[in-house]
């Protein structure tokens, strides 16, 4: 699986959007790009996914640019409660032989801190 | 909905004692995984099994065992714990090699070895 660089932390206002970057320059064709969140001692929560479009969802949007070597995570309007570390990775699908795609390989992720 | 349910949620070892964290998820998933946490740090991968059948190494295998029991059960074994194991370990499963879709994780196992 292809490596992520993320900020380590970022602050963001309530009631602003929060937009998280992720740079993962050496993703392949067939790796997605997911996003999770952990709220403080809670499991890791997903977010969202995305191949090579844009994708939104009841909890964020996804941009993904259009080599494919970055994307962001937009909150449109962040809460205290999304206060949590926010973890990008890229994961491959699709090659049934391969049971090394099932591998689910976090970073360090961005400690994201909404702001009353 | 369960989803993915581990224990304990809390457990005390004395160096050298072993013990065993259970996992179970009942979504019919084919595919689990262990992580454990340190302070500050994000989650590396100790084992995993794609399949019923199936188990591999992942990160950080080194002192752990594990068992894919069936297709709803993974457990993760401590044969000798040490303070280096002292941790927060994170039980996660996922549909299928050929199903784009999401993991799901467990409430985590908060493990101190003394």
């Amino acid at each position: 699986d292809a490596k992520t660089t993320q900020p380590t932390s970022m602050d963001c206002a309530e009631g602003r959007a929060a937009n998280l970057p992720c740079n993962h320059s050496t993703i392949s064709g067939n790796e997605y790009v997911y996003w999770y969140r952990q709220i403080h001692s809670q499991g890791p929560q997903y977010i969202i996914h995305g191949l090579k479009n844009n994708e939104t969802n009841e909890m964020a949007s996804l941009i993904i640019t259009e080599d494919r070597k970055s994307s962001t995570l937009i909150l449109p309007h962040a809460t205290l409660r999304d206060t949590a570390v926010y973890y990008c990775i890229v994961r491959a699908w699709g090659v049934i032989s391969n049971f090394g795609n099932e591998k689910l390989t976090f970073g360090t992720g961005t400690r994201l801190t909404i702001i009353p | 909905n369960a989803g993915v349910t581990q224990t304990p949620k809390f457990q005390v070892l004395k160096t050298g004692q072993s013990m065993t964290l259970q996992c179970a998820q009942d979504m019919n998933h084919n595919s689990m995984y262990w992580y454990r946490q340190d302070p500050g740090m994000g989650l590396r991968l100790i084992y995993y099994s794609a399949s019923e059948g199936t188990t591999d190494k992942g990160e950080v295998p080194n002192g752990y065992n594990v068992s894919r029991l069936n297709k709803r059960e993974f457990s993760l074994r401590l044969e000798s714990a040490a303070p280096s194991q002292t941790s927060v370990y994170f039980c996660a499963s996922s549909e299928s090699v050929t199903v784009n879709t999401e993991a799901f994780f467990g409430q985590g196992t908060r493990l101190t070895v003394v």
